[in-house]
């Protein structure tokens, strides 16, 4: 059984901080790795996808990929209570189409 | 553009009821997916279509079917509704074709169908 592994959370952070929110897998097969945000009651939106092992920076917001380790985290900087939302880490394996999501981390910013 | 649209929004079933759900998007798009989400297990796939003419399932397909009936739809059928099938429904789409995900792919989710199966 392929998994995507998410701290549930809640995860409480003050505005003006780093969240820092981690995800496991365990298909070594995996290529491609995603990182969704989904609002109460909406739909879940792409926030960053990640390919290579290292860091990706886009904003606020920093993934980074350990292949070896089978990790994959996403950092928020400056934190802002318009991110507290539940955010859903994807992996899908090379050249398919099978994306595993984990259940999601819980994070709220507090004013 | 509307991006991806699901009707209905809301729906209410008894047991053993037949209803169909819909997906269309304006995007071009090749790939189309058709995802439950229940609490605390987050997003589970249950078809996909890599491109017009291509079903596969997914994680979860038992007690559904689907249709690619053009390039725009991908519907999602319940021939028998169960209260385990009481969930939210998301439909996606996705650029990238029989190559699969990869660089610069995203999935585009519509807002969601809630379905309750008393």
């Amino acid at each position: 059984q392929k998994e995507v592994e998410q701290n549930s959370g809640p995860l409480s952070v003050p505005e003006g901080a780093i969240a820092s929110l981690n995800c496991t897998y365990s298909d070594r097969g995996s290529q491609s790795f995603f990182w969704y945000r989904q609002y109460s009651g909406k739909s879940p939106e792409l926030i960053m996808s990640i390919y290579s092992n290292g860091d990706k920076e886009d904003g606020r917001f920093t993934a980074q990929l350990n292949k070896a380790s089978q990790y994959v985290s996403l950092l928020i900087r400056d934190s802002q209570p318009s991110d507290s939302a539940t955010y859903l880490c994807a992996v899908a394996p090379r050249g398919g189409f099978k994306t595993i999501f984990g259940a999601g981390t819980r994070l709220f910013v507090k004013a | 553009n509307a991006g991806v649209t699901q009707t209905p929004k809301f729906q209410v079933l008894k047991t053993g009821q037949s209803m169909t759900l819909q997906c269309a998007q304006d995007m071009n798009h090749n790939s189309m997916y058709w995802y439950r989400q229940d609490p605390g297990m987050g997003l589970r796939l249950i078809y996909y279509s890599a491109s017009e003419g291509t079903t596969d399932k997914g994680e979860v397909p038992n007690g559904y079917n689907v249709s690619r009936l053009n390039k725009r739809e991908f519907s999602l059928r319940l021939e028998s509704a169960a209260p385990s099938q009481t969930s939210v429904y998301f439909c996606a789409s996705s650029g990238r074709g029989l190559a699969g995900l990869g660089p610069t792919d995203t999935q585009y989710f519509g807002p969601g169908t809630r379905l309750t199966v008393l």
